[in-house]
């Protein structure tokens, strides 16, 4: 049971946008930064998304990321192929003694 | 080129115990916080453990009192001592960089008798 809660699959057709959320609570998304993921299975993760809303360096304007409240969303316009992955979102937790929390991950289908 | 890579994983007895290491290239090691997370097979990401440049430390509770993680900036390394390790401690560990901006590529570890 992930701390942070991700739909389990997503899925669209080339072109489509399509968004993925994540939802937590204050003592995460509430207070802190949303970190994106993706990960192609059988690689690493990598970043996608920092401080809720910025593109690292080579990632798409395709890409982007919101965050409202305690909710984080990561939007994919004209979707592509190469897009089909998993995507995990992540935030720091202020409960307790403090940890990273992630999310489920996503499985993201393009038809 | 900023460069991680984890060694040290492999085939433990429950039990037993293990030593991850990251040896980290092309920035200041040193100036960064940095992350262990795992990843058992065909599950999600898990968070395990962070240390800061300063070394003040934070563990999952899944971890706590087994692991142990430190750094040795004059080697520009990052380790994690994994002791009485468990069936579900099995998973690919990565190390990676506070910020998340870059990932080694992961090392198994798994434990069975």
């Amino acid at each position: 049971q992930s701390v942070l809660t991700q739909p389990p699959s997503a899925s669209g057709t080339p072109g489509q946008r399509v968004t993925i959320s994540c939802s937590g609570s204050s003592s995460n998304i509430g207070s802190n930064y949303v970190y994106w993921y993706q990960q192609v299975p059988g690689t690493a993760p990598k970043l996608l998304m920092y401080r809720n809303n910025q593109r690292p360096s080579g990632v798409p304007d395709r890409f982007s990321g919101s965050k409202s409240g305690t909710s984080a969303s990561l939007a994919i316009s004209g979707l592509r192929s190469e897009d089909e992955a998993d995507y995990y979102c992540a935030a720091w937790d202020d409960s307790l003694s403090g940890s990273w929390v992630f999310g489920g991950g996503t499985k993201l289908t393009v038809l | 080129e900023v460069q991680l890579v984890e060694s040290g994983g492999g085939l433990v007895q429950p039990g037993g115990s293990l030593r991850l290491s990251c040896a980290a290239s092309g920035f200041t090691f040193s100036s960064y916080e940095m992350n262990w997370v795992r990843q058992a097979p065909g599950k999600g990401l898990e968070w395990v453990s962070y240390i800061t440049s300063g070394s003040t430390i934070y563990y999952a509770d899944s971890v706590k009192g087994r692991f142990t993680i430190s750094r040795d900036n004059a080697k520009n390394s990052l380790y994690l001592q994994m002791n009485s390790l468990r069936a579900e401690d099995t998973a690919v560990y990565y190390c990676a960089r506070g910020g998340w901006d870059a990932w080694g590529q992961g090392t198994l570890v798994t434990v069975s008798s």
